[in-house]
């Protein structure tokens, strides 16, 4: 089976760096994602790690370290906007592709 | 990309009914999913509909409980039967995008179910 961790909730003040982090236990798995879902929305991609290290969307970066079971997410120059929910994913080895999401970290931006 | 429409949006039943609600997607996929989320949770995978073939369901869920249809690349209906409330949900349909380097799944609107 697959597992995801992550905090339940964050909170930042508007301009800071933030980091989310996800660990898992998994038999394995092709990529590591993120999706932000905003309340009453659906949930959005965000990035996607297929190898380990540092992947860079303008002012979101997601890293994965296999070796340590471990992810995050990275957001900078913090916005309101950005408050949501931000869910980890795993994309399943077998031929369905299927993501099995993460408990999920709410994230609220003070101004 | 891809725009996933579902029916209906929001709908509250009685429990014991039944409601079928439908996905439907602007370009045909291979792959379609069935999630639930409730209030403040996680996305919970209940199966992978499959054009052609019977859905593959994930553990803790059932065909008798959560029949879907797939009839073609662009459409699959999820329907909730013996309501109770405990079935109270979002229900969101998802699309993935496999083949991809970068790979994404893409998201309708959800139904928000409420079972009184």
């Amino acid at each position: 089976g697959q597992s995801l961790e992550q905090p339940s909730e964050v909170t930042a003040v508007e301009g800071a760096i933030v980091q989310i982090n996800c660990t898992y236990q998994t038999s394995g798995f092709y990529g590591l994602s993120w999706y932000q879902q905003h309340d009453g929305g659906a949930p959005t991609f965000l990035s996607y790690n297929a190898l380990d290290g540092l992947e860079e969307t303008g002012r979101f970066s997601s890293f994965l370290s296999r070796s340590d079971s471990y992810g995050y997410l990275l957001l900078q120059e913090l916005q309101m906007k950005d408050s949501a929910s931000y869910f980890c994913a795993v994309r399943s080895m077998d031929s369905s592709y299927k993501l099995i999401f993460g408990s999920g970290t709410r994230l609220l931006v003070r101004p | 990309s891809a725009v996933i429409s579902q029916k209906p949006s929001r709908d509250i039943c009685q429990r014991g009914t039944s409601l079928t609600i439908q996905c439907q997607v602007d370009s045909q996929v291979t792959m379609m999913f069935w999630y639930r989320q409730q209030p403040g949770q996680s996305l919970t995978l209940i199966a992978t509909a499959n054009q052609g073939s019977e859905a593959t369901y994930e553990s803790g869920f059932v065909i008798d409980k959560f029949p879907i249809s797939r009839p073609n690349l662009t459409f699959s209906t999820l329907t909730v039967s013996n309501m109770s409330p405990e079935d109270s949900s979002i229900y969101l349909c998802s699309v993935g995008t496999s083949g991809r380097p970068t790979y994404e799944q893409y998201f309708g609107p959800g139904t928000r179910l409420t079972v009184t």
